[in-house]
């Protein structure tokens, strides 16, 4: 059972345009919720997180909103620009994890067009 | 400084076949992880460490070990290679004191059982 998902596989979207990308969790107790950026042939790389206590998170041209009453966090990127083309995962921090360990979901592909 | 580095980036195996993926971190980090990724699922834990000579379950550890000798290796043990265990795997490692609690994610193995 997923508790982290993406339901939307792909998103386009052009050049200097924002870009959305969902999550939804069914956990209500996660605590931390990051997301992850992954070029082909690479492994991910962390991009931007926010506290459960939090509701957004800023860092340049990312900005992560989380609706914990909705169970959904979403991640903007303004503007999109080509070199942000990638997969993108929503992960969540379980509870008391003594490792860092995380829920990942399944990633959205998004491509960014000139 | 690498960061994290996997071994090999792919592999073939036959049924019943075992093998080691190699994986080593130069950050100093406490905490390691394995993780599968297949399509349409999200990344999943495979099994954890939260120091040498300290290893846990994940979420799926059927069919493989791991062991950690020392704070810079992790290797993920497959006993006896299925079809069932083809996927990309990734070795994530993260410092216990992190603030955002992002993992690094070495570049990945590709592994096919036949």
């Amino acid at each position: 059972d997923q508790q982290v998902k993406q339901n939307s596989p792909s998103l386009s979207v052009q050049e200097g345009r924002i870009s959305i990308l969902n999550c939804d969790y069914t956990n209500s107790m996660f605590d931390y919720f990051l997301w992850y950026k992954k070029y082909p042939a690479e492994g991910p790389t962390f991009l931007i997180s926010i506290s459960s206590i939090k509701d957004k998170n800023e860092d340049g041209r990312f900005t992560v909103f989380l609706n914990k009453s909705a169970k959904h966090l979403s991640l903007h990127i303004v503007p999109s620009q080509p070199g942000d083309s990638a997969v993108y995962f929503c992960a969540a921090r379980e509870p008391l994890s003594i490792n860092n360990d995380m829920r990942f979901g399944a990633g959205t592909r998004l491509t960014v067009k000139p | 400084n690498a960061g994290v580095t996997q071994t090999p980036k792919f592999q073939v195996l036959k049924t019943g076949q075992s093998m080691t993926l190699q994986c080593a971190q130069d950050m100093n980090h406490e905490y390691m992880s394995w993780y599968r990724q297949d399509p349409g699922m999200g990344l999943r834990l495979i099994h954890y460490s939260v120091g040498a000579g300290i290893t846990d379950q994940g979420e799926v550890p059927n069919g493989y070990n791991v062991s950690r000798s020392t704070t810079e290796d992790f290797p993920l043990r497959l006993l006896s290679a299925a079809p069932s265990q083809t996927s990309v795997y990734f070795c994530a490692s993260s410092y216990a004191g992190s603030a955002a609690y992002e993992q690094y994610f070495g570049p990945g193995t590709r592994l096919t059982v036949t």
